[in-house]
């Protein structure tokens, strides 16, 4: 099944200490980003990649940093989390080299708190 | 600069009942619209989008969409809606060289 995956899916943490969050896609996509959802906000891009190694910052880039080392994988880092940073998390990925023009699929999320 | 604006954040309606909401763009360049759902607890779907061609497109569970140029607007309809609709729409917007934006959200309660 066409899937993009994401662990895990609840996490409460602690101010400062550094985690990460997994993201897999087994469709081939060459295109993977990541958006915090808050409400009244919508979706907004965290970081993204169009291949291997290549990575870019979204809208609100700052606390996070990510990684491309495979095609299939994009983890999300948080090296100190802070409160501001208690958020919904998606990943997503799409075929096309930008999101603009093609279907994103997500994966199913990841509810952050950060105490 | 693109932006989304999605006009109304909540949308009550009864089951059966039509439904419209509300999603307005503004870009200075030409643009490919996208309307996503959310159920609870899961990620995001595609229900329909537009890249070219005719402005009236359709989408999954039967709901539709129009885009309008002169008006800049890319609304979501659904001539009857379940109790099953109930979800957060969201409606995007992207161009050919930059990234997606989306839209605030709109929740969609459908009441028996």
């Amino acid at each position: 099944e066409a899937q993009v995956t994401q662990n895990p899916r609840y996490l409460i943490t602690v101010t400062g200490k550094k985690l990460t969050v997994t993201c897999s896609q087994n469709m081939n996509h060459e295109y993977m980003s990541w958006y915090r959802q808050d409400p009244g906000l919508g979706l907004r891009q965290i970081y993204y990649s169009m291949n291997v190694e290549v990575t870019d910052k979204g809208d609100v880039p700052e606390g996070y940093k990510v990684s491309r080392k495979e095609k299939r994988n994009f983890p999300l880092i948080l090296e100190s989390p802070s409160p501001n940073q208690t958020s919904l998390y998606f990943c997503a990925s799409s075929a096309s080299l930008t999101a603009g023009v093609d279907t994103q699929y997500f994966g199913p999320g990841t509810r952050l708190t950060v105490l | 600069a693109q932006s989304v604006t999605q006009l109304d954040s909540q949308v009550p309606v009864f089951e059966e009942a039509p439904v419209e909401l509300r999603c307005n763009y503004s870009s200075s360049v030409s643009v490919y619209l996208f309307w996503y759902v959310q159920y609870p607890n899961q990620g995001l779907q595609l229900l329909l989008k537009y890249l070219s061609g005719s402005t009236l497109v359709k989408g999954i569970n039967g709901f539709e969409a129009e885009f309008n140029k002169s008006q800049t607007s890319f609304h979501l309809r659904k001539p009857s809606v379940h109790i099953s609709d109930t979800a957060e729409y969201f409606c995007a917007g992207g161009t050919s060289y930059g990234k997606l934006t989306f839209g605030q959200g709109t929740i969609l309660t459908v009441h028996p």
